[in-house]
């Protein structure tokens, strides 16, 4: 399976700094990557999909970006309602795998 | 609506079964796969299995192989997850979610599961 490492596991910001979450997989492959937001005692929302495709519910400061096994999320504006954690997903072959999440706190 | 809504908390004892659900409405459920998803406590998301409703076709993770039952009900909309033998190391919430093309679109509310010992 593939392993999908996450970096930083939390990290501590302030409303309006520029964020970037890294997720490092095992063994490259194409697009199939995702990232969700979760927020305390809710269930995960999926947030992008093929790496840099937004859900039509998600703001423009967030993006996608990267290829083979780096891939990172950026909130370029971080706001009080981004307090949550982010988590990255493959899809590339069976079993779908999830990061170990980070926890960005405002 | 498009929804996913899962069964209520469950409260069990080592050694004793359950079974969980999730319902879907306002999509294909017949023709759509719906998967399940772990979460321990303060711990990220496992993927521990995947139900094709329309064939009952399941596949699972190799660490929920032979641990979990996944199934469906197209009669009812209904995906299930099952336990013959509930451990203290099951408990988590478990949660109910769409797979589309290469991620899950759609998640139910989540099910807590605490086993005592």
């Amino acid at each position: 399976a593939i392993q999908l490492t996450q970096s930083p596991s939390s990290l501590s910001a302030s409303v309006g700094d520029r964020v970037t979450i890294t997720c490092r997989a095992s063994q490259g492959f194409g697009s199939a990557l995702a990232w969700y937001q979760q927020k305390p005692g809710k269930p995960p929302k999926l947030l992008i999909y093929d790496v840099s495709t937004l859900e039509k519910w998600v703001p423009s400061r967030f993006s996608g970006r990267g290829s083979g096994t780096d891939f990172s999320l950026t909130i370029s504006s971080l706001q009080p309602e981004d307090f949550a954690t982010y988590s990255c997903q493959q899809f590339n072959s069976y079993p779908p795998t999830f990061g170990g999440g980070t926890k960005v706190e405002i | 609506e498009v929804q996913l809504v899962q069964s209520g908390a469950e409260v069990k004892k080592s050694g004793e079964s359950l079974k969980i659900s999730c319902q879907g409405s306002g999509y294909s459920f017949n023709n759509q796969w719906v998967a399940w998803v772990r979460q321990m406590p303060g711990k990220g998301l496992e993927w521990m299995g995947t139900v094709y409703p329309a064939n009952s076709e399941s596949r699972y993770s190799l660490p929920f192989q032979g641990q979990v039952t996944i199934s469906a009900d197209t009669s009812i909309s209904t995906a299930y997850l099952e336990w013959s033998s509930l451990k203290a190391s099951d408990t988590a919430v478990y949660y109910c979610a769409r797979e589309t093309r290469y991620f899950f679109d759609l998640w139910g509310q989540g099910t807590l599961v605490t086993v005592s010992s």
